[in-house]
């Protein structure tokens, strides 16, 4: 089955903690994406990368790290930075960065 | 002024009723547009996207869209309680330094029994 997949599902974080949410795609997908989503409120956009070795900023990018080395994977880093980071974390991808974008699951991770 | 403009809702409507949800953009060079389901808890799932202005059926789901206003719509036929979600609008722009897929904040619909 074609599709992203997101993991963990559930993280916890200790203040002061790096930690890092995998996301994996076999739809041959160029652009991927991570999202942060906080209760009752929009998408909102840390990264993205259009092709592999290369990635964007984007609105909050503070606090947080990616890497794209291979096309299938995008990690995000949430580093002892960001000082709110407990939020719902989605990846998404797509063939161009105006196309549709496809979401995986989502990690919810939460600080202790 | 956002990009992508959404009423938050919540959008209460009896079941069987016809649930419309609107979505304005500001970019006039926008090309595509698509509307995404969230259910509370889950990652958004794509219902249809529109290119062309006029009307796109899927099922109970209309997408209209109408570039000279610039909004698009989705009208939801026979709603159903399984229907309460949030309703994302996402817009794609084309030109400048990337093109990009702007999302609006959502609106909440609430199907009553």
């Amino acid at each position: 089955d074609g599709g992203i997949t997101q993991s963990p599902k559930y993280l916890f974080r200790k203040e002061g903690q790096n930690v890092t949410l995998s996301c994996e795609q076999n739809l041959n997908h160029d652009a991927m994406y991570w999202y942060r989503q906080d209760p009752g409120q929009g998408l909102r956009l840390i990264y993205y990368s259009q092709i592999v070795n290369d990635f964007q900023k984007g609105d909050i990018a503070e606090g947080y790290s990616v890497s794209r080395e291979k096309k299938e994977s995008f990690p995000l880093t949430v580093t002892s930075a960001q000082k709110n980071p407990t939020a719902f974390y989605l990846c998404a991808s797509s063939t161009g960065t105006a196309d549709t974008q496809y979401f995986g699951p989502g990690t919810r991770l939460t600080v202790l | 002024q956002k990009e992508v403009e959404q009423n938050s809702g919540p959008l209460s409507v009896p079941e069987g009723a016809i649930a419309s949800l609107n979505c304005t953009y500001s970019d006039r060079g926008s090309q595509s547009f698509f509307w995404y389901r969230q259910y509370s808890g889950k990652s958004p799932e794509l219902i249809m996207f529109i290119y062309s202005n006029g009307d796109k059926e899927d099922g109970r789901f209309t997408a209209q869209l109408n570039k000279a206003s610039q909004y698009v719509s989705l009208l939801i036929r026979d709603s159903q309680p399984s229907d309460s979600a949030t309703y994302l609008c996402a817009v794609g722009r084309y030109g400048g330094a990337t093109n990009k897929l702007i999302f609006g904040t959502g609106t909440l619909l609430a199907v009553q029994p």
